[in-house]
């Protein structure tokens, strides 16, 4: 199958400064990418799709300021959660898919999460 | 807005057990359905998909699942459980694919935690 890589796996920054997390398919080209937050015993929260190239697609109640998204290339997604506070405290998973815009029966492919802990 | 359902937040079996865990769905078109199981300490995995055709599929590690229409179900199964199953079990169906100009969001159940005893 198809590789996602996140980076860092874990991270541990100070309140009010700001972490970005790098989303990277190694073997494959993604036109789109998706960033999902996973609360402790809780499923996965889609927050944002990240399309290369042009703005990404915010779901509702997510802040698009406070999670900035960069799509710049096909194999790179990054996400930079700004100004940290401890309840943005997660767990930060991506997901990439082999598909172009239009086709949509492919599956997904995960990073293995970022463990963000503010303090 | 579409929504996943999974009935059984946590599961204890013993090894050599029957399992099933339930998933419905919301959404009313033509959907993909899909099974992820996350391992302690492990990425997000695929189990199983289904995009069309036979609705009883059929996944990695014994796993098997049946789409039924009529009830918006898609269901996981395994005969008989292994200590290895141990893991969280999230079944994720595609929301609107066109509507959504192919987007292909993916929306998650709560997830099922599995314990399997030896």
């Amino acid at each position: 199958g198809a590789v996602v890589s996140q980076h860092p796996s874990r991270v541990i920054c100070k309140s009010g400064t700001s972490v970005k997390i790098e989303c990277r398919s190694l073997d494959f080209q993604a036109t789109t990418m998706f960033w999902y937050r996973q609360f402790p015993k809780k499923s996965l929260m889609l927050m944002a799709t990240s399309n290369e190239g042009s703005k990404a697609t915010y779901e509702q109640g997510v802040e698009k300021d406070k999670f900035l998204i960069n799509h710049a290339s096909l194999t790179l997604s990054t996400l930079t959660v700004t100004s940290a506070h401890p309840e943005d405290s997660s767990f930060y998973i991506c997901s990439a898919r082999k598909t172009d815009r239009g086709l949509w029966n492919t599956e997904a492919f995960f990073g293995q999460g970022t463990r963000l802990t503010v303090v | 807005a579409q929504s996943v359902s999974q009935h059984n937040h946590h599961v204890i079996l013993s090894e050599a057990a029957s399992l099933e865990l339930g998933c419905n769905y919301s959404y009313g078109g033509t959907v993909n359905l899909f099974w992820y199981v996350q391992y302690p300490g492990q990425h997000l995995q695929l189990l199983l998909k289904y995009f069309s055709g036979d609705p009883l599929v059929k996944g990695i590690k014994g796993f098997e699942a049946e789409f039924i229409k009529s009830k918006f179900s898609f269901n996981l199964r395994k005969p008989s459980v292994q200590w290895s199953d141990t893991a969280e079990y999230f079944c994720a169906v595609n929301e609107n694919p066109r509507g959504s100009g192919g987007y292909n969001k993916l929306i998650f159940g709560a997830g099922t935690r599995l314990a399997v005893h030896p």
